[in-house]
C-alpha cells in the first residue's frame, strides 16, 4: 500500500517530442505528489509538484496530470530537448500521526532525448 | 527555498570504519530528513531527525549502524558505522521535499 510503481523504467525520445512518465499509487492517505530530475552525480532537483485537489500544473514545459479517482499521476516534457535527458522519479507524500511526513519514491525512469 | 549544503561530497573509506555525513540548511526547519540511494536505484529514507528528540528510524533502519544528530535548527548529521561495501550509496540530507547534492560514500 505504501508503493509508488512508475513506468516506464526508461524512455528514449526524438528531440521536440513530448516525454510521458507515469506513476501510480495506492494509499490514499498521499496529499503530494512531487516530480524529481536528477543528472549524474547530482542530487535530485525539485522539479513540479501537485496536490490530488489539482487536476492539472503545468510550469513551462512541464506538466503533472492528476487522476484521482484512478490514483494514478504523470508528468509531461513537452518539446524534449537533450538536456532534458536525466533520471525522473515520481514520489508520494503523506503526513504521519506521529508528526512529520514520509514521501515514498517510485523506481525511476531514464529519459534519453536523441538530438 | 532553502538551501542545503552537505559534505563531504564523496569520500572512499576502509570497511569496518565510520564516516559523519554533515547538512547545514541556510534557514531553521523543523524536520530534516536522511535519504539513501544505492547505485543506480530509487531513494529510501533512512529516518527523520527532529531537533531536540531522538530520530525516528524507518524499517530496516537501526540507530547503532546510522546514528543521527540534530543539535539545533539548521544542521543535522548522518554517521554510518562499521561499514561495509554494501554501503556504498549516495546518501542524502532533504528539506521541505528538496535535496542537498548528496554524499558519495564508497567502502573498499
Amino acid at each position: 500500500q505504501q508503493q509508488v510503481k512508475q513506468s516506464p523504467q526508461s524512455l528514449i525520445v526524438q528531440k521536440g517530442g513530448i516525454s510521458i512518465i507515469n506513476c501510480a499509487y495506492e494509499n490514499t492517505a498521499f496529499d503530494y505528489f512531487p516530480w524529481y530530475q536528477q543528472f549524474p552525480g547530482k542530487g535530485p532537483a525539485l522539479l513540479i509538484a501537485i496536490r490530488p485537489d489539482v487536476s492539472e500544473k503545468k510550469e513551462g514545459r512541464f506538466t503533472i496530470s492528476f487522476n484521482k479517482s484512478a490514483k494514478q499521476f504523470s508528468l509531461h516534457i513537452m518539446d524534449s530537448q537533450p538536456g532534458d535527458s536525466a533520471t525522473y522519479f515520481c514520489a508520494a507524500s503523506s503526513f504521519r500521526n506521529t508528526g512529520g511526513f514520509k514521501t515514498i519514491f517510485g523506481a525511476g525512469t531514464r529519459l534519453f532525448v536523441k538530438a | 527555498s532553502a538551501v542545503i549544503s552537505q559534505k563531504p561530497s564523496r569520500d572512499i573509506c576502509q570497511r569496518g570504519t565510520s564516516l559523519t555525513i554533515q547538512c547545514q540548511v541556510d534557514s531553521q526547519v523543523t524536520m530534516m530528513f536522511w535519504y539513501r540511494q544505492q547505485p543506480g536505484q530509487s531513494l529510501t529514507l533512512i529516518a527523520t531527525a527532529n531537533q531536540g528528540s531522538e530520530a525516528t528510524y524507518e524499517s530496516g533502519f537501526v540507530i547503532d549502524k546510522f546514528p543521527i544528530s540534530r543539535p539545533n535548527l539548521t544542521f543535522s548529521t548522518l554517521t554510518v558505522s562499521n561499514m561495509s561495501p554494501e554501503d556504498s550509496s549516495i546518501y542524502l540530507c532533504s528539506v521541505d521535499h528538496r535535496f542537498g547534492s548528496g554524499t558519495r560514500l564508497t567502502v573498499v
